[in-house]
C-alpha cells in the first residue's frame, strides 16, 4: 500500500518566521490532503490538493504528483499555528486516507 | 457547521473491561471512520462504515469491533481492553457526495484519550 513520510518530524519557529513542511509518498497518488491538529487535539482540513497549488491566507500548498511530494508553506507564522500537521493520501479504494506520521510545529512568541 | 461529537474526552479503564466509544455526527453524512493516533505513527484506520449496518476493516481492526445501527452514530467497541490499546481515538465523518461530486473532506471529532491500566 501507499507509504506516506513527512519531514521534519519537529519544527520550532519564532513568531513571524516562514516554514516549509514536506510530504513524500511512495507511489503515485490521485490526491492528497493536509490537516492541522491544534494543541487540544482537534483536527481540521486545510487543503485537498491532488496537484498544483492552492492558497488560503498565510498558508499555501503545492503537490507535484509526478514526483510524489507535496509541500505546505506557512508564512509569517503565529502562535496559533502550533500543533501537528498531517498529510494524508487517499487510498486506491474508498474515501479514506493513509496518514503520514506528522510534523509537530511549535511557534514561540 | 458539521459537528462530530465523541462521548468522552478522557477515559480510564482496566485490562479486560469491555469499552464503548461513541461517535455522533449531525449532518446526515454517509461515511464514518474510527482512527487511533499514536506518537510517531500518525492516524491509523481501525474500521469504517459507508452505510447503516455496514462496516469494513481498516488497517488495524484486531481487538476492535464496531456498530452502526443508525446513520448518525458509529460505535467502537473494545471487547476486552488491553494496555496496548491505550491511545487517542478519533472519529470522523464524510458526506459521501456533495452536489453530485465525491467529497473527500473529513470532519473529525475532538478525540477520546483512552488509558487502559
Amino acid at each position: 500500500g501507499i507509504q506516506v513520510e513527512q519531514s521534519p518530524p519537529d519544527l520550532i519557529l519564532q513568531e513571524g518566521a516562514n516554514s516549509t513542511l514536506r510530504c513524500n509518498f511512495s507511489d503515485s497518488v490521485n490526491n492528497l490532503q493536509w490537516f492541522h491538529q491544534n494543541p487540544w487535539g482537534q483536527l481540521i482540513n486545510l487543503f485537498y490538493i491532488p496537484s498544483g497549488t492552492k492558497q488560503n491566507g498565510r498558508l499555501s500548498a503545492t503537490t507535484v504528483a509526478t514526483e510524489r511530494y507535496s509541500l505546505l508553506y506557512i508564512s509569517s507564522s503565529q502562535t496559533t499555528d502550533s500543533g501537528v500537521y498531517f498529510c494524508a493520501s487517499l487510498r486506491d479504494y474508498g474515501q479514506n486516507f493513509v496518514f503520514g506520521p506528522g510534523t509537530r510545529l511549535s511557534v514561540l512568541p | 457547521d458539521v459537528k462530530v461529537t465523541q462521548s468522552s474526552r478522557y477515559l480510564v479503564k482496566r485490562t479486560g473491561e469491555k469499552v464503548f466509544l461513541e461517535c455522533v455526527q449531525d449532518m446526515d453524512h454517509e461515511n464514518m471512520f474510527w482512527y487511533r493516533q499514536d506518537p510517531g505513527l500518525g492516524l491509523r484506520l481501525i474500521y469504517f462504515s459507508y452505510d447503516v449496518k455496514m462496516k469494513e476493516k481498516g488497517d488495524i481492526p484486531e481487538g476492535y469491533s464496531v456498530s452502526r445501527e443508525k446513520k448518525e452514530r458509529f460505535s467502537l467497541i473494545l471487547e476486552s481492553a488491553s494496555t496496548n490499546q491505550t491511545s487517542m481515538y478519533l472519529c470522523a465523518s464524510n458526506p459521501g457526495t456533495v452536489a453530485g461530486e465525491i467529497s473527500y473532506e473529513q470532519y473529525f471529532g475532538p478525540g477520546t484519550r483512552l488509558t487502559v491500566t
